[in-house]
């Protein structure tokens, strides 16, 4: 069965430094999809980031990156140059490559950004 | 674009009673979930469905049924409310089989006294 673990419960940086928020994940396929979610205060979710467990190039947006270390089951996600809007709950979540298989989410770590 | 409308967005019920969330989406996408989200915590998978009249059971869906009574909508019924249960109950969709971001409504809160 697939599992996400996100073990920080929550991160707190300061304005313009650089968040890095730990996933692991576990599954048997050997094709599966890779997500970051943001929760904002309002409760608003929103898609922030995806990686393709086939492409060996880290994932970036924006100033979102992802760190894809697939030997070691591991997806994290980078936030630079951070503001204070970058204050939320951040999700990790996977799905499988197989049609038909659901979105899986981690608990979430909150990062909350101070001036 | 598109909007998933989740209705009514508070909820109140009493123990025992029967309730009914509902859920409608105009992104024409097929596979439709509900996840419930407690105080502080993750998302959790109580059913999905891939197309019109699939159903599919989540980690969570001891308590609760669903219907997808149409490609735009998705129902959940929680079968018998439990007394001091909180919790936000969200819908999402994704396009069938291809590996693109889910979309969220902006949830229900369900409040059981």
């Amino acid at each position: 069965a697939q599992k996400v673990t996100q073990t920080q419960t929550s991160i707190s940086v300061v304005e313009k430094t650089t968040v890095t928020m730990d996933c692991v994940y576990e599954t048997r396929d050997s094709s599966y999809f890779l997500f970051w979610y943001k929760q904002t205060a309002s409760g608003e979710i929103v898609f922030l980031i995806r990686q393709d467990s086939y492409k060996k190039e880290n994932a970036t947006v924006g100033h979102y990156s992802l760190n894809f270390q697939k030997p070691k089951s591991s997806i994290g996600l980078i936030i630079t140059a951070t503001q204070i809007e970058d204050s939320a709950v951040y999700f990790c979540a996977m799905r499988e490559g197989q049609g038909g298989r659901a979105l899986i989410f981690g608990t979430g770590t909150t990062v909350s950004v101070s001036p | 674009g598109g909007i998933i409308t989740q209705t009514p967005k508070f909820l109140i019920g009493q123990e025992g009673q029967k309730l009914t969330l509902k859920c409608q989406q105009n992104f024409n996408h097929d596979t439709m979930y509900w996840y419930r989200q407690d105080s502080g915590k993750g998302l959790r998978l109580i059913y999905y469905s891939i197309t019109e009249n699939d159903l599919q059971k989540g980690d969570l869906s001891e308590g609760y049924d669903a219907s997808r009574e149409k490609k735009s909508s998705f129902s959940l019924t929680v079968t018998s409310a439990q007394k001091n249960e909180m919790a936000v109950f969200l819908c999402a969709s994704s396009i069938k089989g291809r590996p693109t971001e889910v979309f969220f409504g902006k949830g229900t809160r369900l409040t059981v006294v």
